[in-house]
């Protein structure tokens, strides 16, 4: 069925270090990829989308490429910050099948 | 600009007792979704509507119900609660007319069964 395998965490980083959380996933029609990110006690808050093959998605300094041929969509960002300490959801979504499979969420600390 | 919309935000409730949870999505979407996180693990789809018709099914215990009305809210329905109901339930809604599976989430209803 359809799937997605983040990398687990947790990630712990110093300010303005480069982050990648990777993300594969496996769906039998064309899935809408997103990340979502989860700040301590809120809600979901959508990140970035791509709908289709080679799109990318980018809010915030967080960038991430739909890439068909290793089915990834891995998350990244040049220069993190403390603020950007939450947990991070690939998520996925397939036009026949509504609901959203999320991975397993990876939490990333940020230290000053 | 408006965004979905989940009360209450916090329930305590015993073990067996009942339990409903509101959701209001963002006007004009047609879809709703129902997921349920439990402490440290991803969300969990439960149940979904489009346009007040039940449209997908997930892991929801028969004890659970839901349903969406005439104005597009939704309640979910819980029965005979148990321990391990507690979780952070959250409600979503997409406008799936308009082509888009793009989920808006609302803050979620902490439920705490004791």
């Amino acid at each position: 069925g359809d799937s997605v395998t983040q990398m687990e965490g947790p990630v712990t980083l110093s300010e303005e270090a480069f982050l990648t959380i990777n993300c594969t996933y496996t769906a039998t029609g064309y899935p809408s990829l997103f990340w979502y990110v989860q700040y301590p006690g809120e809600g979901l808050q959508l990140l970035l989308k791509a709908t289709k093959a080679d799109d990318k998605g980018s809010n915030k300094g967080f960038e991430a490429t739909y890439r068909k041929e290793t089915t990834s969509f891995h998350l990244e960002k040049g220069s993190v910050q403390v603020s950007d300490s939450a947990v991070y959801f690939c998520a996925l979504s397939v036009y026949n099948n509504n609901d959203m499979r999320f991975g397993a969420g990876t939490r990333l600390t940020v230290k000053p | 600009a408006a965004g979905v919309i989940q009360s209450p935000r916090h329930l305590i409730k015993e073990k067996r007792e009942t339990a409903t949870l509101k959701c209001y999505p963002i006007p004009r979407h047609d879809t709703v979704y129902w997921y349920q996180q439990g402490p440290g693990q991803d969300p969990q789809f439960l149940i979904s509507f489009y346009e007040k018709m039940q449209s997908d099914k997930g892991s929801i215990p028969d004890r659970f119900s839901a349903q969406q009305f005439s104005d597009y809210h939704s309640e979910l329905n819980m029965s005979s609660l148990e321990l391990g109901d507690s979780a952070l339930y959250f409600c979503a809604s997409s406008l799936v007319a308009g082509g888009s599976y793009e989920q808006y989430f609302g803050p979620g209803t902490r439920l705490t069964v004791t």
